[in-house]
């Protein structure tokens, strides 16, 4: 079925990097972009960015510009969020969406999550 | 920045008519999406484009837009729409190309 399969927990250390994996299925992986999202523990909903996973054109939130890099895999069908220099307030689940663009922007598809932890 | 407002929390008894809204300066302008977030799950879209349903979510769920604020609607609600409420615009004149409220508690009594 339709459906995006994230990787499992992570813990880090302060000044580490993590990379978080999101595997598409049941539809065709380079017809929409995908957008990574986070939401600290008790906190809102934050967009971290996007990319297209038809020719990977990537815009990211410009606060976490130069720490955060997302990419493709077009031959697995997986996108990844890659965010480096970790502090403890990167400790988040993270999300990745399917976006659907046509006159803006929406997500019809999330994933499970993923937690990341940073702690000492 | 573009910033949406939304209430914290919203209560509502069983049966009842649940109206959230989300803020924003001329977001009758814009496009508003909406999502459900139950605890320890993925948001999950419930409206998109203002008014419009994605297959599967019920009809009791509807949504307006207009002047400075987006309103969504959850009719004879139920005890399994207790969740958080999130609305979202795209704003390509942003630093946040991405826009997302703060978020709505509803609670149904």
């Amino acid at each position: 079925q339709v459906q995006l399969v994230q990787s499992g927990a992570e813990v880090k250390k302060p000044g580490a990097s993590v990379k978080v994996s999101c595997k598409a299925s049941g539809y065709t992986f380079t017809s929409y972009g995908i957008s990574w999202v986070r939401q600290a523990p008790g906190q809102g909903l934050e967009w971290m960015g996007w990319i297209s996973a038809y020719n990977g054109n990537t815009n990211y939130a410009q606060k976490l510009q130069g720490r955060v890099t997302m990419t493709t895999d077009t031959s697995t069908s997986t996108a990844y969020m890659e965010l480096r220099s970790l502090r403890s307030d990167d400790t988040a689940v993270y999300y990745c969406a399917r976006v659907v663009t046509g006159l803006d922007w929406y997500f019809d598809l999330w994933g499970r999550g993923t937690l990341v932890t940073v702690s000492s | 920045s573009y910033v949406l407002t939304q209430p914290p929390s919203v209560s509502v008894a069983p049966g009842q008519t649940a109206r959230i809204t989300c803020g924003g300066n001329n977001i009758g302008s814009k496009s508003v999406h909406w999502y459900q977030q139950k605890p320890g799950q993925a948001p999950v879209l419930v409206v998109y484009d203002d008014s419009d349903r994605p297959s599967g979510i019920p009809e009791r769920f509807s949504g307006s837009n207009s002047g400075n604020t987006a309103t969504l609607t959850i009719s004879r609600v139920e005890a399994g729409d207790e969740a958080d409420y999130y609305c979202q615009v795209w704003d390509s004149s942003s630093d946040h190309y991405v826009v997302f409220g703060g978020g709505t508690k509803l609670t149904v009594l």
